[in-house]
């Protein structure tokens, strides 16, 4: 089965800079699809970015980007500029390119201070 | 699109009665999943469907717990007896079945706390 790790519970960035959070996933699979949510305190889960593992090119959506290493298994995300708004969790979450089950890590507490 | 609708968005129960949470999906999705969000276990697929077939339940956590889905509008999940373990915030989903690497997208949540 799959696991997705986010060893990093909570961390900190200072406002318009930079931060970078990890994810590592185990899987025995070659193509499938790795997500980044952001879930503010309105719960809303809100998707930040998506990577297909087919792809070398990391995905990037304007201030947030990925870094994904696919023979290390790993898929951070790099906000830059970080606002106030950036303050949330942050999931990152596994799909198989043949189902539609998400897998989430444990989830990342982002703050951003003033 | 109003998106993923949830209701109740709050819940609060004593042990033992029935709970039910509802859920419509956005207009055209033929996939729709239920989670769980605990601080213990984090977010944790119960089940989900296909064309309104249940395909893997396998993340259910007991026979107190079953879901329906009658028609492509709507999904209920129910808790029969409930208990104060259940207390949890509860998100539908939904999502293009066909569409590879489809986002998911999320309704509100019910946060639902069991005295």
């Amino acid at each position: 089965a799959q696991t997705v790790t986010q060893s990093q519970p909570e961390m900190s960035v200072q406002e318009a800079e930079t931060v970078t959070l990890s994810c590592t996933y185990d899987t025995s699979e070659s193509d499938y699809y790795l997500f980044w949510y952001k879930q503010p305190p309105s719960r809303q889960m809100i998707l930040v970015i998506r990577q297909e593992a087919y792809k070398q090119q990391n995905a990037t959506e304007n201030r947030f980007s990925v870094n994904f290493q696919k023979a290390a298994k790993s898929f951070s995300l790099k906000i830059s500029d970080s606002q106030l708004g950036d303050a949330a969790m942050y999931f990152c979450a596994y799909r198989t390119t043949y189902g539609n089950k998400l897998v989430f890590g444990a989830g990342t507490i982002l703050r951003v201070k003033s | 699109d109003a998106g993923v609708i949830q209701s109740p968005r709050h819940e609060v129960t004593e042990m033992g009665q029935e709970v039910t949470l509802r859920c419509k999906p956005i207009s055209g999705h033929n996939s729709l999943f239920w989670y769980r969000q605990t601080m213990m276990r984090g977010l944790e697929l119960l089940i989900y469907f296909n064309n309104n077939v249940p395909i893997d339940d396998s993340g259910m956590p007991e026979d107190r717990f079953s879901a329906k889905m009658p028609n492509a509008s709507f999904s209920t999940l129910k808790i029969q007896p409930s208990e104060p373990r259940d207390s949890a915030v509860y998100f539908c989903a939904s999502s293009l079945a066909a569409l590879a690497g489809a986002e998911q997208f999320f309704g509100p949540g019910t946060r639902l706390t069991v005295l």
